[in-house]
């Protein structure tokens, strides 16, 4: 995988339903690996920052996984509200060195609608 | 949390005309600014990458001479896209990096460029 691949791009899951959505990556060079959640017309939130292969991460309903071998991490969501309706990007950052002046390399997101 | 302002949201101008894209950082000192641009479904791509005091580094195929950046200080970066042209349009959209940002990064809200 050379680019940030983010699947599926759009996403419908009745209110109450749990999800899950995927980032694969190049898995050389990797150091983190980034999820955010994009709200129209607002700023891309940070969810999480991933970098040791097995890392898994939890906020509220949302939890993350990181599979740095074979180049993938997992989204879920756990039982959906509307207010989960956003876009999730992923992101990948290759320099451990240079944390926080290294570029993103992004996905195209995954757009999540919530139906009430 | 650490947040940067961006303005404007939206503009539209008329072609050869140059727009300025401002980013703030409200309560956090932004070493670093890069610049994204986004097509259509398309992931956000890096443009740019601007340390404070210094010129910026462009990614390879962005015009220096087309997208002026400017990051004077700590706290204020500026896009201008200069003779704008249709092809232009692109959502364009700033993340900061610097002591007090969350996870390294920090977004603005993306201004929508329309050139017509």
């Amino acid at each position: 995988i050379l680019n940030v691949e983010q699947s599926p791009q759009s996403l419908h899951v009745q209110e109450g339903d749990s999800t899950n959505f995927t980032c694969s990556f190049p898995s050389s060079n990797f150091y983190a690996l980034h999820w955010y959640r994009w709200e129209t017309a607002k700023s891309p939130e940070a969810l999480f920052v991933m970098t040791l292969n097995g890392d898994e991460k939890k906020k509220g309903r949302i939890s993350a996984t990181l599979n740095t071998k074979e180049g993938y991490s997992y989204l879920y969501i756990k039982g959906s509200q509307p207010e989960d309706s956003a876009t999730y990007l992923c992101a990948s950052t290759l320099d451990i060195s240079n944390f926080g002046n290294e570029k993103l390399t992004f996905g195209t997101g995954t757009r999540l609608t919530i139906i009430p | 949390g650490a947040v940067v302002s961006q303005h404007p949201s939206r503009v539209i101008c008329k072609s050869g005309t140059s727009v300025k894209i401002e980013c703030r950082s409200l309560d956090f000192q932004a070493t670093t600014m890069f610049w994204y641009r986004q097509f259509p479904k398309k992931s956000l791509m890096l443009m740019a990458t601007s340390n404070e005091g210094s010129k910026a580094t462009y990614e390879q195929g962005v015009e220096k001479d087309k997208f002026l950046i400017n990051h004077a200080s700590l706290t204020l970066s500026t896009l201008t896209v200069t003779s704008a042209h249709p092809e232009d349009s692109s959502f364009y959209i700033c993340s900061a990096s610097g002591q007090g940002a969350s996870y390294g990064y920090t977004f603005g809200s993306g201004t929508r460029l329309t050139v017509v």
